[in-house]
């Protein structure tokens, strides 16, 4: 069965800080997995996505980390602001339809406190 | 910010009413998701479009439907409303042969 799983579900840290998420996944054929940031009552937005060849990408104090032996992707965010508090869902895209199916983690909800 | 819109942003509505949820994109994409989330829990399918005059039921059965009769736009219906329908509903748009997948900023549902 395809699954994304994505720890911590919570996390709480101070302004400033650096975190890492965790994300882990079984879907099979691979084809890209994204990181999205989605506030809330807001829609999902893009962080950054990886093929199979990247092992990793950047989008300013965002990076993503992809090793498609384990299946595990990290999402580290570095000097953390207050803005950052949102759910950060990681996101696996399959290869087998030309749908090119989602399959959606549950979220970790950061909270950066002043 | 994806050119892409929702509305109503919230809806309070009573059991048995009819609604429809807008969404509209002016990116001239031609494949349109819904998505329908619950708090705490991951986003699931419920319909999608690879184009004007198709749609497909997605993964998570919905008592919804869809139609696409113009490219930018791709409304939701709901005939008879249930208090198992509150949820937050998202719409989503891709472009041909793009990874990229953008969001609308979502309905907020609430059925009395």
């Amino acid at each position: 069965k395809n699954q994304v799983e994505q720890s911590p579900q919570s996390l709480i840290i101070l302004e400033g800080k650096n975190c890492t998420l965790q994300c882990n996944y079984t879907v099979s054929p691979f084809s890209n997995l994204r990181w999205y940031k989605q506030d809330t009552g807001r829609g999902p937005v893009s962080l950054t996505i990886m093929t199979f060849s990247e092992n990793t990408k950047s989008n300013g104090r965002y990076t993503a980390t992809l090793d498609a032996d384990t299946k595990q992707s990290s999402l580290h965010i570095t000097a953390s602001q207050l803005s950052d508090s949102a759910s950060y869902i990681c996101v696996v895209s399959d290869r087998g339809s030309t749908l090119g199916r989602l399959y959606f983690g549950r979220g970790t909800q950061l909270t950066v406190w002043p | 910010e994806a050119d892409i819109y929702q509305t109503p942003r919230y809806l309070v509505i009573g059991t048995g009413k009819k609604i429809t949820l807008e969404c509209s994109q002016t990116m001239g994409h031609d494949k349109m998701y819904w998505y329908q989330q619950d708090p705490g829990m991951e986003l699931h399918l419920i319909h999608y479009s690879y184009g004007v005059n198709s749609t497909e039921k997605g993964d998570l059965s919905s008592e919804s439907t869809v139609s696409r009769i113009r490219t930018e736009h791709f409304p939701l219906t709901l005939e008879s409303a249930r208090p198992s329908h509150t949820s937050q509903y998202l719409c989503a748009s891709r472009g041909q042969g793009a990874y990229e997948q953008y969001f609308g900023p979502g309905t907020r549902l609430t059925v009395t």
